[in-house]
């Protein structure tokens, strides 16, 4: 059974300092790896995907990286507008994520 | 963009009445999801659908069924909802056939049964 674990469960954050999320992962073949961000009381924003061990991806303050057992959320100089719950899934059968119980991030202004 | 729309943000309904939750995608993909999403549980898979009028059973899907009649529309019931059936649920939609297979989410319903 796939396996996902997020770490830390919160994350206290002043603005401007800059930290990891962590997403570690067990699958019997990794199709692909996704990053959700998710306000109270919405729908998961779809923010990266990874296929392969050696991938990262940027958007604004947050770059992704992709380890052949996890995968990194770094999220640079953050502002308080980045406060959000981070979730992590991972696909290793079609159409099937298997979801982390995600991180939820507070950047104090 | 790709947008998906779920037919109410809030609902309020009454044990044992039948629920309809609609779900419109508008980027033509031929995979459409249903989850709930519950604190201390995650998102969990209910049904899914890769095609018109076909479903595959999710993770959870006793007490619930889906309809799909049209590619863009997917449809979840409960039958007779019961108190444990309070929940967030969210749609989403993908398509592999446009070079990926993510899942993009709509806004969520929160269903509350009383």
């Amino acid at each position: 059974e796939d396996q996902v674990t997020q770490s830390p469960e919160a994350l206290r954050l002043q603005e401007g300092e800059s930290s990891s999320l962590n997403c570690s992962y067990t699958v019997s073949g990794l199709r692909g790896l996704f990053w959700y961000r998710q306000d109270p009381g919405k729908g998961p924003e779809f923010l990266f995907t990874l296929y392969s061990a050696g991938e990262e991806k940027e958007k604004e303050r947050l770059k992704a990286t992709l380890t052949k057992k996890e995968s990194f959320l770094h999220i640079t100089a953050p502002k308080p507008e980045d406060s959000a719950t981070y979730l992590c899934a991972v696909q290793a059968v079609r159409y099937k994520l298997s979801f982390g119980a995600g991180t939820t991030v507070t950047v104090r202004a | 963009d790709v947008k998906v729309t779920q037919s109410s943000r809030y609902l309020v309904k009454r044990t044992g009445e039948k629920v309809f939750l609609e779900c419109v995608q508008d980027m033509d993909h031929e995979n459409m999801f249903w989850y709930r999403q519950d604190p201390g549980l995650g998102l969990r898979l209910i049904y899914f659908s890769y095609d018109v009028k076909m479903k595959e059973k999710g993770d959870i899907p006793e007490g619930y069924s889906v309809s799909r009649e049209k590619k863009e529309r997917f449809s979840l019931i409960l039958e007779s909802a019961s108190t444990n059936q309070t929940s967030m649920y969210l749609c989403a939609s993908s398509s592999l056939l446009k070079g990926t297979d993510t899942q993009y989410f709509g806004p969520g319903t929160r269903l509350t049964v009383l």
